[in-house]
């Protein structure tokens, strides 16, 4: 499975958009970039995947490069109940590797 | 459309005694699959159903087994627990899709809001 490098952490204004950015320069393959989320003591909550084009749903977009190497999670208009652990995965999904993550704290 | 369910909320257990925890999947979906979360760390793998057999496994003991009802939802048992099996056990569900090794199509699981384990 590839390996993802996410930062610690991370701070974002109340209203305002929240990058999230994701290394997984050995990507290979079909291999999909996921994005999860983890509020304090509940189970990750999927957010968006996507493989080569960049994607959007009603939480989140995201964007991969073009070589595929990295990726940005954006939330864009992020609100307190943001804040939570944000984990992105590389793999096709059926057994995901999670790392540490990065803490995102949403501050009024 | 009912989401993953998993009982009991909390378990306390001693060193040595087993454990069941209990997971239903998510409406549609057919197959389960186990995280471990110790306190401060991501999930990791524990194994996955599909078609009431063990679909791949992580890297635990054969302390750890499970099983899949014909109905889809499926157990997680430990024997012999020890101080280091407390933790969150989560349960996702999924639709099968790509197959294990082969490049193809995305396998999105949903999490249920875990059990969490004591030790003692």
């Amino acid at each position: 499975d590839a390996k993802t490098t996410q930062p610690t952490s991370m701070d974002c204004a109340e209203g305002r958009a929240a990058n999230l950015p994701c290394n997984h320069s050995t990507i290979s393959g079909n291999e999909y970039v996921y994005w999860y989320r983890q509020i304090h003591s509940q189970g990750p909550q999927y957010i968006i995947h996507g493989l080569k084009n960049n994607e959007t749903n009603e939480m989140a977009s995201l964007i991969i490069t073009e070589d595929r190497k990295s990726s940005t999670l954006i939330l864009p208009h992020a609100t307190l109940r943001d804040t939570a652990v944000y984990y992105c995965i590389v793999g096709y999904g059926n057994k995901l590797v999670f790392g540490a993550g990065t803490i995102l704290r949403v501050k009024s | 459309d009912a989401g993953v369910t998993q009982s009991p909320t909390h378990l306390i257990k001693t060193r040595g005694q087993q454990v069941t925890l209990r997971c239903s999947p998510k409406s549609g979906h057919d197959t389960v699959s186990w995280y471990q979360q110790a306190l401060g760390q991501g999930p990791q793998f524990i194994f996955q159903y599909y078609e009431e057999e063990e679909r791949q496994r992580g890297n635990f003991p054969d302390r750890f087994s499970g099983h899949q009802f014909p109905n889809y939802s499926s157990e997680l048992n430990v024997n012999a627990l020890l101080l280091g099996d407390s933790a969150l056990y989560l349960c996702a569900s999924s639709l099968l899709g790509a197959p294990i090794y082969a490049g193809g199509l995305a396998d999105t699981q949903y999490f249920g809001p875990g059990t969490r384990l004591t030790v003692l």
